[in-house]
This record gives C-alpha cells, sequence and structure tokens, in this order.
C-alpha cells in the first residue's frame, strides 16, 4: 500500500449541494493530480497542483476546482453536484524532481449524488 | 488531446496461460507509458510502467513492449494465477518532472484467470 491517503471513504450529497474531498500526499511527493473515475471506465483527469498552483487541467468546469497547501495536503472542491458527477474521485502523488514520473493512487472517495 | 485505445475489454484464461493487453495511442509527443492493476472497490495500482526510449521491460511474470513507430504498447502477464484477475488499465502521458502529468487512460480490460 502506497502513503497516499483520501477521505472521507464514502459521501452522499443532494444534487446542488457542495463537497470538500481531501487527500494526504505520500511523504517527499510534491505534485498531486485529482481524478474521476465513473464505475465501469478508467480514471479521468480533473487537474494537478504543483507547489499549491494549479499547473494542468483536463476537461472539467469550473465548478471542480482545488488546492494545494504547503504540506502538500490538497482538496477537490466541486460546486452545484450534478448527478453525473457520481464517482470514485481519486487523487495521485508524485515527487516533481529526481526523473520519477511514476503516480501513486489513493483509495479514492465514492462520491455519491441523488 | 491524447487519446488511448485498449483491447480487449474483457479477456478470460486459464491458470497458467498468458495473458496479452493491447493499447494504441494518438499523441507521438507521449513519452510514459504506465500499467495500473484495479481490483474491485481498490486504488489503481502500478505494476509497471515504461519510457518511450525503451522497447521493452520485463518484471517476474509482467513484460511490458512499446512500439513508438506504430504507436502501440502491450502488457504481458505469463503463468498466470487466480489473483492476477482484476481490472487492467493502460495510461499515456507527456511525462516531465516539475510539470503537468496527466495520465490519459484506456478504458480498461477485465481479466479473468479460471483455474
Amino acid at each position: 500500500e502506497t502513503g497516499v491517503t483520501q477521505s472521507p471513504t464514502h459521501l452522499i450529497k443532494t444534487r446542488g449541494q457542495q463537497v470538500t474531498l481531501r487527500c494526504s500526499s505520500q511523504s517527499g511527493h510534491n505534485t498531486v493530480s485529482w481524478y474521476q473515475q465513473a464505475l465501469g471506465q478508467g480514471p479521468q483527469f480533473i487537474f494537478q497542483y504543483y507547489r499549491e498552483e494549479e499547473n494542468g487541467r483536463g476537461n472539467f468546469p469550473p465548478r471542480f476546482s482545488g488546492l494545494q497547501f504547503p504540506n502538500y495536503s490538497s482538496e477537490l472542491n466541486v460546486n452545484a453536484l450534478e448527478l453525473d458527477d457520481s464517482a470514485l474521485y481519486l487523487c495521485a502523488s508524485r515527487p516533481a524532481s529526481g526523473g520519477t514520473y511514476e503516480q501513486y493512487f489513493g483509495p479514492g472517495t465514492r462520491l455519491t449524488v441523488t | 488531446g491524447e487519446n488511448v485505445e485498449q483491447h480487449p475489454s474483457t479477456l478470460s484464461v486459464q491458470e497458467g496461460d498468458s495473458a496479452v493487453i493491447k493499447c494504441t495511442y494518438s499523441d507521438s509527443a507521449s513519452n510514459y507509458f504506465p500499467w495500473y492493476k484495479q481490483e474491485l472497490g481498490k486504488r489503481p495500482q502500478l505494476i509497471i510502467d515504461i519510457r518511450s526510449n525503451v522497447g521493452e521491460k520485463k518484471d517476474q511474470r509482467i513484460a511490458v513492449t512499446l512500439n513508438k513507430t506504430a504507436k502501440h504498447f502491450s502488457l504481458h502477464i505469463t503463468e498466470t494465477q487466480p489473483e492476477d484477475s482484476a481490472v487492467y488499465f493502460c495510461a499515456a502521458s507527456i511525462a516531465n518532472t516539475g510539470t503537468a502529468s496527466k495520465l490519459t487512460f484506456g478504458t480498461g480490460t477485465r481479466l479473468q484467470v479460471t483455474l
């Protein structure tokens, strides 16, 4: 198991509400990416943070936003939840130096929007 | 943007047989190709990866091959065991340290190893 942790494990929200998901990166990793994995599909890239700034974004609307903190933990915020936002949300961390490209995933947060 | 296609979507093999999963990518700038194994309800787990300056990489029963000209790469699992049963995802990335390294995933292959 990797050192990447996420909370909460499961979450149920109502359409229109807002949600915050949290990720704690593996020690020494200062780059974190967030992915959305719908049931039966591969993960889809939402965005990436490096040194507390967003430095890459996938095809997701602005109501998906994030933060990265000095201790390299991060948050994913989703506003105005829609039914299609129901998915497994994964964060992945990697070191930004040392020539390493590997990304290690956390266990994910299962979000259900009703 | 990058597009990754993966085949087959399901694969059933008998224990001890080999399994091969194939992926193609569209962006010739992609230089990093990891494979992830995801068991039901668990996180994707990195099992092997390959960079574009290498044609083949092996780790015990698992190997990955890359053909840059044809833009396809494959996962080979030999002597399959029941614990190899899972969903396998290929991915491609234009990777660079310190910059965005978006992984574009394939649609997954459900591998079932039967006794």
